[in-house]
């Protein structure tokens, strides 16, 4: 089993709606959980970060952590088609993990007009 | 604010010549730095680490190495190129010590491509 998973899509949905990204990642102790954003050619951009169980909100992206389930989700409301990238999952290990985050190979969005 | 720079941006290099790859932080002091590889369609690969000058850890077993001659210099480089280096290389940085913070930023990347 991958230690961060991701379907890869492509994920689409239509201009206006909620796109929901999902990310599950492997029975270790974690305590920091990341969303990055990365357009084609780019390098990635962060999105969002959550430490706790529960929602996080900034403007229209949302993320989700449940610990016990291990998954964290974005949502991504009033979907533009700026929004169509992929997006990276990111876990802070505690457990061997030290400085560094693993990330999911990430899914791709696009948002059709 | 704190910014990030690689370069060179893009880089076209024969199989066995030399590779050096260059990224510099400013406006932070002692942060931790990343090397990472990124093949076409694949996921983020971690290459080396560094939360210090000349500590470096390495987390895949290649034909790369890494040094930090400077606290907020990272350099990445290779002897002799395989086809397989090829890939976008990116630098990442973030906040050193025992802060807890474990974002990373990422800087704008080098596209290699070894002929």
């Amino acid at each position: 089993q991958k230690e961060v998973e991701q379907n890869s899509g492509p994920l689409s949905v239509p201009e206006g709606a909620i796109a929901s990204l999902n990310c599950t990642y492997s029975d270790r102790v974690s305590q920091s959980f990341f969303w990055y954003r990365q357009y084609s050619g780019k390098s990635p951009e962060l999105i969002m970060s959550i430490y706790s169980n529960g929602d996080k909100e900034d403007g229209r992206f949302t993320a989700q952590l449940n610990k016990a389930s291990q998954y964290v989700s974005l949502l991504i409301r009033d979907s533009q088609p700026s929004d169509s990238a992929t997006y990276l999952c990111a876990v802070n290990f505690i457990t061997g993990g030290g400085n560094k985050l693993t990330f999911g190979t990430g899914t791709q969005l696009k948002v059709e007009l | 604010s704190q910014t990030i720079h690689q370069w060179p941006a893009t880089l076209v290099q024969p199989v066995g010549s030399p590779l050096s790859l260059e990224c510099t932080v400013e406006g932070t002091s002692n942060p931790n730095l990343y090397w990472y590889r990124q093949a076409a369609g694949r996921g983020l690969q971690l290459l080396f680490y560094s939360v210090g000058i000349g500590q470096i850890s390495s987390e895949v077993p290649q034909n790369l190495s890494a040094s930090r001659p400077q606290d907020r210099q990272f350099i990445l480089s290779s002897k002799k190129l395989l086809l397989s280096d090829s890939g976008f290389y990116l630098c990442a940085w973030s906040v050193g010590g025992t802060s807890g913070s474990f974002t990373q930023y990422f800087g704008p990347g080098t596209r290699l491509t070894v002929l």
